[in-house]
């Protein structure tokens, strides 16, 4: 059975603050992918990784950025979050090749206030 | 371009309804791979189905059914005899072979009454 985990369901945070996103998947995937989605916005693709430490932006990379130390855990860091981050955010994985089936997490809500 | 659209933005129906969502996709790759995903309250985007554009064949999945035709570039769902715990959005989405990443829809919020 696949399974990616999001290390928190909620989160709260400060303006300002820095803010990780863990996620893990125990699916020997190669391919690591980080969304949003957002009322009316549907989902948006802010980073994915191929490889270990290897990444490529997405749509809407400003204010991101990743890393992938491991295969199976891919990081995303809000240097200094805004309310404008507030957002649920979706993590998946995928076996190599790109045109491979993507399996989601439960996903972060997470509140910059 | 590619583009995925879900033209139904709400759909409510009452328990043991049949119900189709439709999905439109354009794309300009010869070799695509469609999908379609369930997001319960929960919030998790759980992975449905995963078609390709050389297998036209219609699939059956219990209450679930997919009809793809490439004639009109539609990958509809059918749920038959609805229940409640269908309840969720699903989204349609397309992955183009010569761009290998996920091209979503906007999403259809399926309500079920009891």
């Amino acid at each position: 059975d696949v399974k990616v985990t999001q290390s928190s369901r909620y989160l709260v945070k400060r303006t300002g603050e820095k803010v990780f996103l863990e996620c893990v998947q125990d699916m020997d995937h190669e391919n690591m992918f980080w969304y949003r989605q957002d009322p009316g916005l549907g989902l948006r693709l802010i980073y994915f990784s191929y490889d270990v430490k290897m990444k490529e932006k997405g749509d809407i990379p400003e204010g991101y950025s990743v890393s992938r130390e491991k295969k199976e855990r891919f990081s995303l860091i809000l240097e200094s979050a805004s309310t404008n981050q507030t957002s649920m955010y979706l993590c998946a994985s995928s076996a190599i090749g790109l045109k491979e089936t993507q399996y989601f997490g439960p996903g972060t809500r997470l509140l910059v206030l | 371009a590619q583009k995925v659209t879900q033209a139904q933005t709400e759909i409510s129906v009452v328990e043991k309804e049949d119900v189709t969502l439709d999905c439109v996709y354009e794309t300009r790759d010869t070799t695509y791979y469609l999908f379609w995903y369930k997001q319960p309250p929960s919030g998790e985007l759980v992975f449905l189905i995963r078609r390709n554009s050389f297998d036209e064949q219609n699939e059956i999945s219990g209450r679930y059914s997919w009809n793809f035709q490439k004639s009109t570039s539609s990958f509809n769902f059918t749920i038959t005899a609805s229940q409640v715990v269908d309840s969720a959005v699903y989204f349609c989405a397309l992955i183009p072979y010569t761009l290998g990443r996920l091209y979503f829809g906007r999403g259809t919020q399926l309500t079920v009454w009891p």
